[in-house]
């Protein structure tokens, strides 16, 4: 059984701070996927990075990095220098044979 | 990526009635699927719609409440059927590009209110 738990069900920062997001899964699988999916209060699910088990290099884009230690079974997501358009609430999902999804942290950046 | 829209964007139904989401991309797609989310909740699958035969549903859900057509490898429909007001959600379609690497792009969501 595939199971992704994001502890964090809101947090809320002041603008510019660094934040983390928590994403930890389980799963039997040697082989899937792992992703982070943003959705802005329109609705929309907007895909962010994908990262397969085989790949534990962290990844930067940009104010976003993604930090995955297969030894913890983690794959979480930092924001540095939030900004008020960074709020949204955050998935994290894991693919084997479908997509499961955590249930989401809620970002709130307070000007 | 595909582009993918969906239609309506937004509805208010009346209980007992039946509502169909439309969801066009501008490519050909390998897999199509259709996930609700509940009000404050994370997505749950519906089913994934297979082009060219029946849709593969997930359990809790049925047929007759959730019927879905693919025609093509563009374009799918679902149907909420009878709907009653916990029917209340946004629904997204999803899909795998042909050769994707498991990506699923979301389209924009229908949110749906029902009375």
């Amino acid at each position: 059984a595939q199971k992704v738990t994001q502890a964090q069900t809101e947090i809320s920062v002041v603008e510019k701070e660094d934040v983390t997001l928590d994403c930890v899964y389980e799963t039997r699988d040697t082989t899937y996927y792992l992703f982070w999916y943003k959705q802005p209060p329109s609705g929309e699910l907007v895909f962010l990075i994908r990262r397969n088990s085989f790949d534990e290099q962290n990844e930067i884009s940009g104010r976003y990095s993604w930090n995955f230690q297969k030894s913890t079974s983690s794959f979480n997501f930092t924001i540095t220098a939030s900004q008020v358009v960074d709020s949204a609430v955050y998935f994290c999902a894991l693919r084997f044979s479908r997509l499961t999804f955590g249930e989401g942290t809620q970002l709130t950046v307070n000007p | 990526s595909a582009v993918i829209s969906q239609k309506p964007s937004r509805d208010i139904c009346q209980r007992g009635t039946s509502l169909t989401i439309q969801c066009q991309v501008d490519s050909q797609v390998t897999m199509m699927f259709w996930y609700r989310q509940q009000p404050g909740q994370s997505l749950t699958l519906i089913a994934t719609a297979n082009q060219g035969s029946e849709a593969t549903y997930e359990s809790g859900f049925v047929i007759d409440k959730f019927p879905i057509s693919r025609p093509n490898l563009t374009f799918s429909t679902l149907t909420v059927s009878n709907m009653s007001p916990e029917d209340s959600s946004i629904y997204l379609c999803s899909v795998e590009e042909k050769g994707a690497s498991d990506t699923q792009y979301f389209g924009p969501g229908t949110r749906l209110t029902v009375l």
